[in-house]
């Protein structure tokens, strides 16, 4: 696996905008890089992958640099439900299940 | 996306008994299951992966003998914990990737079971 470094918490005001960085610079060519999130006494939420172009859908962005060695996750307008553990996980596509899980971001989204 | 569901969502067993924990895939075939173990503020921790129709495997340091993985069809994979000790007591949570639907490696976690064993 391509090892991933992410801040352990972070802090962001209702309504703004969450932007989530994740560190990866062994990746390799044929890994994909998966988010997830785990809302407190639940499991894990899939929110969003990417290979190499930048991705979008309706719970957030995902924005891979051109080098592929780090990528942010963008929360457009954060909300008190979005706080959660945000997961950055470097795997290839057949072997995601053997996902490991570091511990993450805290991310409290504040009123 | 595809939708796991495990149940129990939480289960207070006695010192010494087996618990039987279900996960099914609800709208889509699963070839694969993943069982995972989460103590109180640690990340998950990948026990074995479960593949229908021949034995699970195991990471490291899990003891086969004592969870117990079945996965006898496309949709449903159990674990049993057996003789259950209160060391064993954790949030038990399974995910499951939606291969058959072309989905790109992503995975679908179950709701989790929170297992205290007394």
């Amino acid at each position: 696996d391509a090892k991933t470094t992410q801040p352990t918490s972070m802090d962001c005001a209702e309504g703004r905008a969450a932007n989530l960085p994740c560190n990866h610079s062994t990746i390799s060519g044929n890994e994909y890089v998966y988010w997830y999130r785990q809302i407190h006494s639940q499991g894990p939420q899939y929110i969003i992958h990417g290979l190499k172009n930048n991705e979008t859908n309706e719970m957030a962005s995902l924005i891979i640099t051109e080098d592929r060695k780090s990528s942010t996750l963008i929360l457009p307008h954060a909300t008190l439900r979005d706080t959660a553990v945000y997961y950055c996980i470097v795997r290839g596509r057949l072997t995601a299940g053997k996902s490991t899980f570091g511990d993450g971001t805290t991310l409290t989204v504040k009123p | 996306g595809a939708v796991v569901s495990q149940h129990p969502s939480w289960v207070i067993c006695k010192s010494g008994t087996s618990v039987k924990i279900e996960c099914r895939s609800l709208d889509f075939q699963a070839t694969t299951m993943f069982w995972y173990r989460q103590f109180p503020k640690q990340s998950l921790m990948l026990m074995a992966t479960s593949n229908e129709g021949s034995k699970a495997t195991y990471e490291q340091g899990v003891e086969k003998d004592k969870f117990l993985i079945n996965h006898a069809s496309l949709t449903l994979s159990t674990l049993t914990v057996t003789s259950a000790h209160p060391e064993d007591s954790s949030f038990y949570i399974c995910s499951a990737s939606a291969e058959d639907r072309g989905e790109t490696g992503e995975l679908f976690f179950g709701e989790g079971s929170r297992l205290t064993v007394l």
